[in-house]
């Protein structure tokens, strides 16, 4: 299966700052996803990053908020914009070739917001 | 829509003991059905999956059966070991959506006792 490669692990940032976080595979995958984990929670989904075109976003989660590129099938970037303490939370993404092959997820990115 | 329902943690076993977390599902399609695996601090692993009914899934001693006619993906496990401290998402991909995301469920906490 593929391996991710994102960063930054973790990061302290203040208020109305943004921060990009990068996910690279080690191949060539058809889907991407972002996903957010609040503290003790689980996931949810934010926006399937589509190469060469808008990602899909969710409801509850705007473009203006969470930009994404993925501009070719192994790199795709988050962006969390104008930071407020609610955005506190781990930040994952994922990716896939086929639905049967599962689903990798990357180490995650643990951003605290002050 | 789609969705999981793990039975409620947080579970707490000595070590050897015999485990089983419950997980059903609904999906408007014949999903593919994952266990993932999150140790403290770290991403998502994926322990192991099952893509279409009677499949038996498993890794590192874990098991899982897809019954379709019960609508359930139950992990169990015959002796837990310390280690297999973590906390534990069923989720599930239903092949018939077009984006194809994993849909998860809460996440059962499992500490496992020497």
């Amino acid at each position: 299966s593929a391996v991710i490669s994102q960063k930054p692990s973790r990061d302290i940032c203040q208020r109305g700052t943004s921060l990009t976080i990068q996910c690279q595979v080690d191949s060539q995958v058809t889907m991407m996803f972002w996903y957010r984990q609040q503290p003790g929670q689980s996931l949810t989904l934010i926006a399937t990053a589509n190469q060469g075109s808008e990602a899909t976003y969710e409801s509850g989660f705007v473009i203006d908020k969470f930009p994404i590129s993925r501009p070719n099938l192994t790199f795709s970037t988050l962006t969390v914009s104008n930071m407020s303490p609610e955005d506190s939370s781990i930040y994952l993404c994922s990716a896939s070739r086929q639905t049967n092959y599962g689903y990798t997820f990357g180490s995650g990115t643990r951003l605290t917001v002050v | 829509g789609d969705s999981v329902t793990q039975m409620e943690g947080p579970v707490t076993l000595s070590e050897e003991a015999f485990l089983t977390i419950n997980c059903t599902y609904t999906a408007t399609g014949y999903p593919s059905l994952f266990w993932y695996v999150q140790y403290p601090g770290e991403g998502l692993q994926l322990l192991l999956k099952a893509t279409k009914a009677d499949d038996k899934g498993s890794n590192k001693g874990f098991e899982a059966t897809y019954r379709k006619e019960t609508t359930s993906f139950h992990l169990e496990k015959g002796s837990v070991q310390v280690s297999d401290s973590a906390v534990y998402f069923c989720a599930l991909s239903d092949q018939n959506g077009s984006a194809r995301q994993l849909t998860f469920g809460s996440g059962t906490q499992l500490t496992v006792l020497p």
